[in-house]
Formats: structure tokens, sequence, C-alpha cells
């Protein structure tokens, strides 16, 4: 079965310094999404991404996060610099378009604590 | 705006007891409504989800939810839970294709032996 890839699963970063995900969607699949999950809430939305273009960062803080997906197939989250509040788990999800658009494949997941 | 309210953070069900996890949705224009399962430290999983044909939607490992306009709800049952099925659950609401799913907060599920 078909799965996104996340790296790294864990990271510990101390607060100020860089930190970057990584996420390869399903083949084929078009659209990419970044969500932030903290602890104990549901998953908000990041970015999304139709192939390498940015549909939707409204909700993203640009000031220290960046995104990118340059050749419209993995994609790239960073921080910088990282902050306390920034301790989430960070999951990269993708779909297809069509009848499966709003269908989303979930990645295991990036978790990140920000001492 | 599109948003979900799930009543209940943590519910608690014996084993082989009637799981009821409750949804209720609010949207402007009809809805595209999931559930998705999170075990520990992993991603979302999807049970189930409606689009607008069938009201009573079958989703995996015996779960199903019901579409109820009136009740703006979409509540997910399970007849018999299993100790496997402890996790969190959450509900997700969307109107369209290729715009991003808005979740609840969760219910975590805990199943007593």
């Amino acid at each position: 079965e078909a799965e996104v890839a996340q790296s790294p699963r864990y990271k510990i970063t101390e607060k100020s310094q860089a930190v970057a995900f990584w996420c390869d969607p399903i083949s084929g699949h078009a659209t990419l999404y970044w969500y932030r999950q903290i602890l104990g809430q549901g998953p908000e939305l990041l970015v999304q991404f139709q192939d390498e273009s940015v549909v939707d960062d409204s909700q993203l803080p640009k000031d220290r996060f960046s995104a990118e997906r340059l050749k419209g197939v993995d994609s790239t989250l960073k921080i910088q610099p990282a902050e306390l509040g920034d301790s989430a788990m960070y999951l990269c999800a993708s779909s297809s378009v069509g009848a499966g658009a709003n269908v989303l494949t979930f990645g295991a997941g990036s978790r990140l604590t920000v001492l | 705006a599109q948003s979900v309210t799930q009543l209940g953070s943590h519910v608690s069900v014996s084993e082989g007891a009637l799981v009821l996890l409750r949804c209720n949705y609010s949207s402007s224009v009809p809805p595209y409504l999931f559930w998705y399962v999170q075990y520990p430290n992993q991603g979302l999983q999807l049970l189930l989800k409606y689009t607008s044909a069938a009201t009573l939607v079958k989703g995996i490992n015996g779960f199903e939810a019901e579409f109820k306009k009136s009740e703006t709800s979409f509540h997910l049952t399970k007849p018999s839970a299993h100790m496997s099925d402890a996790a969190e659950y959450f509900c997700a609401v969307t109107h369209s294709g290729n715009t991003p799913l808005v979740f609840g907060k969760g219910t975590r599920l805990s199943v007593i032996a």
C-alpha cells in the first residue's frame, strides 16, 4: 500500500535553532498539505500545495516558517528560529485530484520538541 | 466558515459495549464529513467518509456513521468495542474537493477489559 513518507520521526532542538522536516507524498498525488498538531488538539492546516504552487498558507507563521515543493513532488517545512511553542507533531498529507481530492492520506508525522 | 465540534474529549467503554463518539458540524454549504483514527505517535488513518451519497456510511474495523442534516450531526458508532479500538478519533469537514479538511479537537476512546 502506498504511503506518505516523513522524516525525521522525532526531533529535539533548542530554541532559536533551525529545524527542517521532509515529506514525500504518494506518487501521483498533486495536492500536499502540512498540518500542525499540538498535543491534545486536532490537526490545524499550515500550508497547502497544488503541484509546486502554494494554494493556502494563510495560517503559516511566515516570520519563522517556510515551506517549499520545488518540483511538485516532495516538500520541506522549515522553522527558523524555533520557539518553545513550536513543540508539536507536524503531519504531512497528500491527495489526488478529481473524485478522491478530499481523501487525505497522512504520513506518520514528525514530532518536534523544543527545549 | 466550517467547523466541527466533538462532544466529550474522553470516552470510556467496556470491551463489548457500544461505542458512540459524537460530532456536530457547521457548514453553510453541503458538507463532506470524515472520521479519522490516530494511534499514539502515528499519523491519521481514514475510518470512513460521507460525500452526499448514502447517509449511513460504513467504514473499516466495524465502524459506521450516520449523516443527519436536521441535527447537523455525524456520530460514529461501533456495536461492540475491542481493546484495539483504543485510540484518538477525529471528525473533519470540508465542502469540496481540494479544500483542506477542518478537524475537531478529537475524542480519546479508552476500552476497559
